[in-house]
């Protein structure tokens, strides 16, 4: 089973809408969390990166937000943009002996229109 | 920020020939390199960790002859498809840790190589 779940799979949106995405996670202990986008076709961007004591980070219209004590985060986009679609990925970092590993969510994808 | 390149970006193969994809970091020196496969709708899937100087480090359920993985120097990794079969058909992504940056743990990520094995 995945230690990172996200939801929804997928969705639509219209442009200057919002929009909300959940990352649910069971990796533990825990060192960071972050939220890449993943453009078609290419490699993630990072977005956002919060550690345990963090409960909010913002990047533009992007607003991450982390419960460390339910193991969950979101991702809130404002005022979409058609340029917001695209596949965003939860990537969460644990502690120990494999320090760099990560686990990944399977993304959500949001598609913007018009 | 932190570049990471490769090369090439797509690339078309026969099955049984063998392709080697190249994974840069441009501004940079990367100690530790990653490999990644992304089939469709799913997530990355680490296949191997590549160390400058020293035998990467695989998965559980990658095969090391099959996928060769060479990082010969701080700005290079190369993986080594072997004896490709369209079931290696995939998303192959490198990333690369910047181990001066404040956040060492970073990964940059390159654009991917798609990879279509007929």
């Amino acid at each position: 089973k995945n230690q990172v779940e996200q939801s929804p799979q997928s969705l639509i949106i219209l442009e200057g809408k919002n929009c909300t995405l959940q990352c649910n996670y069971t990796v533990s202990p825990f060192s960071n969390l972050r939220w890449y986008k993943q453009d078609t076709g290419r490699g993630p961007v990072s977005l956002t990166i919060m550690t345990f004591s963090e409960n909010t980070k913002s990047n533009g219209r992007y607003t991450a937000t982390l419960d460390a004590d339910t193991k969950q985060s979101s991702l809130h986009i404002t005022a979409s943009q058609l340029s917001d679609s695209a596949s965003y990925i939860c990537v969460v970092r644990g502690r120990g002996s494999n320090d760099y590993k990560l686990s990944f969510g399977a993304g959500t994808t949001v598609t913007v229109r018009a | 920020g932190a570049v990471v390149s490769q090369h090439p970006s797509w690339v078309i193969c026969k099955s049984g020939t063998s392709v080697k994809i190249e994974c840069r970091s441009l501004d940079f020196q990367a100690t530790t390199m990653f490999w990644y496969r992304q089939f469709p709708k799913q997530s990355l899937m680490l296949m191997a960790t590549s160390n400058e100087g020293s035998k990467a480090t695989y998965e559980q359920g990658v095969e090391k002859d099959k996928f060769l993985i060479n990082h010969a120097s701080l700005t290079l990794s190369t993986l080594t498809v072997t004896s490709a079969h369209p079931e290696d058909s995939s998303f192959y992504i490198c990333s690369a840790r910047d181990p001066d940056r404040v956040e060492a743990d970073t990964q940059y990520f390159g654009p991917g190589t798609r990879l279509t094995v007929l």
